[in-house]
């Protein structure tokens, strides 16, 4: 099956400073999305991306297709973005819908 | 608009015993999935349903687990007996998409999950 693989898989900022996560994925894809779970557990979805660049508010997202990897850009952190960030792929053939799940980057906002 | 609905939020249970978990997705949501979440780890698809149709049940572990989906709304996943390994956070979500259609309709919204401690 596609592999995920996320990178920094721990990351401890300050608040207000900037922070790239990077996505790198095996395979093709059609579907790619990140997710933040805040300390609750609960996931929250950030971005539908398998292509191009989105921004919202703080946080933007690139996904370079042809060269298999997306950026999740965090600026100027607040303590309420502390938590795991997941990318999350499906495959382009026919199972759009199953995503694969990387292990998260855990990001911890301190003061 | 309610989100995705799990319920119990949490349970503890010893190992042989059974469990069931329900999840009731968004309105008109016509796809549901099951995803488990070992800690520290991302969650990893169960199942997947259009409608009331069971399409993706690959890494469903058959054995001891069931689920179903009656009429395509609400979603049950049981668990008999329960093992040790068992102790998960079981994630429900959903989705506008059927299919492989390449939109933003396939945007997951999750529920809260339940949290399942075996002893």
């Amino acid at each position: 099956g596609i592999q995920v693989e996320q990178s920094p898989p721990d990351l401890i900022l300050q608040e207000g400073a900037n922070s790239t996560l990077r996505c790198n994925f095996s395979d093709s894809v059609n579907n790619l999305q990140w997710f933040h779970q805040n300390p609750w557990g609960q996931l929250i979805n950030l971005f539908y991306i398998p292509s191009g660049t989105k921004q919202n508010g703080r946080l933007s997202a690139t996904t370079v297709a042809t060269e298999r990897y997306s950026l999740l850009y965090i600026s100027s952190s607040q303590t309420t973005d502390s938590g795991v960030y997941f990318c999350a792929v499906a495959l382009n053939t026919g199972t759009a819908s199953k995503l694969t799940f990387g292990t998260g980057t855990r990001l911890q906002v301190t003061l | 608009e309610a989100g995705v609905v799990q319920s119990p939020r949490y349970k503890i249970i010893e190992k042989k015993q059974p469990v069931a978990f329900w999840c009731n997705p968004i309105s008109g949501h016509n796809t549901l999935y099951w995803y488990r979440q070992n800690l520290g780890q991302g969650p990893e698809l169960l199942i997947r349903y259009e409608n009331e149709e069971a399409v993706d049940d690959s890494q469903l572990p058959k054995d001891r687990f069931s689920a179903e989906r009656l009429k395509g709304v609400d979603s049950t996943l049981k668990i008999q007996p329960a093992e040790l390994g068992d102790s998960a956070v079981y994630l429900c979500a959903s989705s506008l998409a059927t299919g492989d259609l390449p939109s933003g309709a396939n945007v997951l919204t999750f529920g809260a999950g339940s949290r399942l401690t075996v002893l």
